[in-house]
């Protein structure tokens, strides 16, 4: 099975930059996914990536390093909307999706 | 539907009671998942129907919990015997195809289930 691991809690200024890291071990991989859950709502989608490399979609990216197991996911020009907990999902073949426990992120003034 | 739906949001069982979770999923998409929340925890798979067809449901904890899709649209996810450790929220989400490359699932806002 996959072994996901990712901070459990952080905390970062409004308009800073904060990095969530998540690493994984797995066979077969084949994605890793990164959601955002705000308290008592869906998790929602925010990015995919397969390939190694930076993947950016406006104040948010992600990253991947398959050979070291590793992605980040990347919050630029923190809003206080931004707190909420952030899940690194992998695939491996053709299996479901299996979360890490989510990083939990405070936003403060 | 323009989301994934699912009812009840929130349902209070006393132990020992069955309860039945529903999930009305995007329209078209074929895949539908099953996953369980505990409080400040991330998402557990339970089950993944394609269509009809059951194809994985080596997530489910116990006999107690069983999943039927039969029209290949609604599911529902029925616990019979409720116990206090199943307290979770059921999250359900769906694709537009299987678990292949890239296949993003979407999520329902979750069934909410409090045993007490």
């Amino acid at each position: 099975g996959q072994n996901i691991d990712q901070p459990t809690e952080m905390t970062a200024t409004e308009g800073a930059i904060v990095q969530i890291n998540c690493t994984y071990q797995t066979s077969g991989f084949n994605g890793l996914f990164w959601y955002q859950q705000h308290a008592g709502e869906a998790p929602t989608f925010l990015s995919y990536n397969v390939l190694d490399g930076l993947e950016e979609k406006g104040r948010f990216s992600s990253f991947l390093s398959r050979s070291k197991g590793y992605s980040y996911l990347l919050l630029k020009e923190l809003q206080m909307k931004d707190s909420a907990s952030y899940l690194c999902a992998v695939r491996s073949g053709n299996t479901p999706l299996v979360f890490g426990k989510g990083t939990r992120l405070s936003v403060i003034a | 539907g323009a989301g994934v739906s699912q009812s009840p949001r929130y349902k209070v069982a006393k132990r020992g009671q069955d309860v039945a979770l529903r999930c009305d999923p995007i329209s078209g998409h074929v895949s539908l998942f099953w996953y369980q929340q505990a409080l400040g925890q991330g998402p557990e798979f339970l089950t993944y129907f394609q269509n009809e067809a059951q194809l994985d449901k080596s997530g489910l904890p116990s006999d107690r919990f069983f999943a039927e899709r039969p029209e290949g649209s609604v599911s529902t996810l029925k616990i019979q015997r409720t116990q206090q450790e199943d307290s979770a929220v059921y999250l359900c989400a769906s694709s537009l195809a299987g678990t292949g490359t890239g296949n993003t699932i979407y999520f329902g806002e979750g069934s909410w289930l409090t045993v007490v």
